[in-house]
């Protein structure tokens, strides 16, 4: 099956930017989203992508999307306490969205 | 305010008995989904809907069933097949040419 593969943990000073990584298995996938989860709360969508771009800008938020190799990546310029989260990445074929386990980024002053 | 609401927010059962989880969205959707998260894990997809009185197995469907009556509304019903049903579910709506899903706030399950 498919599979959305992604690091566990990312600490990061506040300040500093973040970059959380991606691969994906299917290279039929269509839209490739990031989506960032609070504690006990639902997804929020952050970004997504379309698979033919390469780059997509979103105030503080930088998605890179290397399709040859299955890359897919969020930059968060300024990190804040309030970015601590886990966020999520996914891809979408066959009308279906696959995720990753979740990065949880903690933030650290 | 449009939006997705979950109910309730924790739920608590004992084992041997169904309960439902509620999910409604005012966004004028189509589509709607379940999923269900446990710790750690991404999110695996229960049941999903594309439209009214029609709906598809995800990919771990045992021990779940839906329905579809309503375009606003998409009920999970947890039975007491399911061997760990623990977990905290989520649910989401989706339309348009992305077909991008947003979710509700989720509800908590515990089986006791």
């Amino acid at each position: 099956g498919e599979d959305v593969e992604q690091s566990l943990f990312l600490s990061v000073r506040e300040g500093d930017s973040s970059v959380i990584n991606c691969t994906y298995t299917d290279s039929s996938s269509t839209y490739l989203y990031w989506y960032k989860q609070e504690p006990g709360a639902g997804l929020q969508l952050l970004t997504y992508i379309f698979s033919n771009m390469d780059m997509k800008q979103d105030q503080r938020l930088t998605v890179l999307l290397n399709k040859k190799d299955k890359h897919l990546s969020l930059r968060i310029a300024d990190t804040q306490t309030g970015d601590s989260a886990i966020y999520f990445c996914a891809d979408r074929s066959w009308g279906k969205l696959q995720f990753g386990a979740g990065t949880q980024v903690v933030v650290t002053p | 305010d449009g939006g997705i609401t979950q109910s309730p927010k924790y739920l608590f059962r004992k084992e041997g008995q169904n309960v439902t989880l509620s999910c409604e969205q005012n966004l004028n959707h189509d589509a709607m989904y379940w999923y269900r998260q446990d710790p750690g894990q991404g999110l695996r997809l229960i049941y999903y809907s594309q439209i009214v009185n029609d709906f598809q197995k995800g990919d771990i469907a045992e021990g779940y069933s839906v329905s579809r009556e309503k375009k606003e509304s998409f009920p999970l019903t947890v039975t007491s097949a399911q061997k760990n049903p623990t977990a905290f579910y989520l649910c989401a709506s989706s339309t348009g040419e992305t077909d991008t899903q947003y979710f509700g706030p989720g509800t908590r399950l515990t089986v006791l």
